[in-house]
């Protein structure tokens, strides 16, 4: 059975660029959560879509970040522009009835 | 909103030694506790949970215990080994599946 699958592992890019992680969750789950993960803050979360709708939004640090799904098998966070304090590890994690699996992340670095 | 807090944030055991490692939570309205093991360079992978019905849940070498009361729950690890070693998180949740992680504690499991 897959699990959560992310894409890219690694991406180096100068300040400034337009980011794009991507998230494919495991099949039959309705929730999918993004979350960022760093030695000062810990691992925060900053949205998570419910059968594909966004319904908490709040975690996003401000307008630069976006996130979409748009459909069950598929979800994007955007950064833009980028800045070098947005280098960290960016986890997607999919759910049903409360057990939340993760990918293995994207490690981000902001030069 | 929920806050939790995870103690002791590094731990040092001797092969076949126990591992305890403690969290407490604010919101008294919280009914899902999972941990989370995370190895270097992989997402958190769940390894036990509870929900608040139940005071206590084992798993082989792991259990967790809950106090509601006190608002605390605690991991337990018996006879260690070396590949326990790993960051532990724990979290909770008091609204449907948006979990509050603690800060983590690095488990190092002496040969």
């Amino acid at each position: 059975d897959a699990g959560v699958i992310q894409s890219p592992r690694h991406e180096v890019t100068e300040m400034g660029q337009e980011v794009t992680l991507r998230c494919k969750p495991i099949s039959g789950h309705d929730y999918l959560f993004w979350y960022r993960q760093t030695m000062m803050r810990g691992l925060e979360l900053l949205i998570y879509f419910n059968n594909n709708v966004p319904i908490d939004d709040s975690g996003m640090p401000e307008d630069r970040f976006s996130a979409k799904m748009p459909n069950a098998s598929f979800s994007t966070l955007k950064i833009q522009p980028s800045e070098p304090r947005d280098s960290a590890v960016y986890f997607c994690a999919s759910s049903r009835s409360g057990s939340q699996h993760f990918g293995d992340g994207t490690r981000l670095s902001i030069l | 909103g929920e806050n939790v807090e995870q103690h002791p944030s590094t731990l040092s055991v001797q092969e076949g030694d126990s591992a305890v490692i403690k969290c407490t939570y604010s919101d008294s309205a919280s009914n899902y506790f999972p941990w989370y093991k995370q190895e270097l360079g992989k997402g958190p992978q769940l390894i036990i949970d509870i929900r608040s019905n139940v005071g206590e849940k084992k798993d082989q070498r792991i259990a967790v215990t809950l106090n509601k009361t006190a608002k605390h729950f605690s991991l337990h690890i018996t006879e260690t080994q070396p590949e326990d070693s790993a960051v532990y998180f724990c979290a909770a949740s008091s609204q449907s599946e948006k979990l509050v992680f603690g800060k983590g504690t690095k488990l190092t499991v002496n040969p």
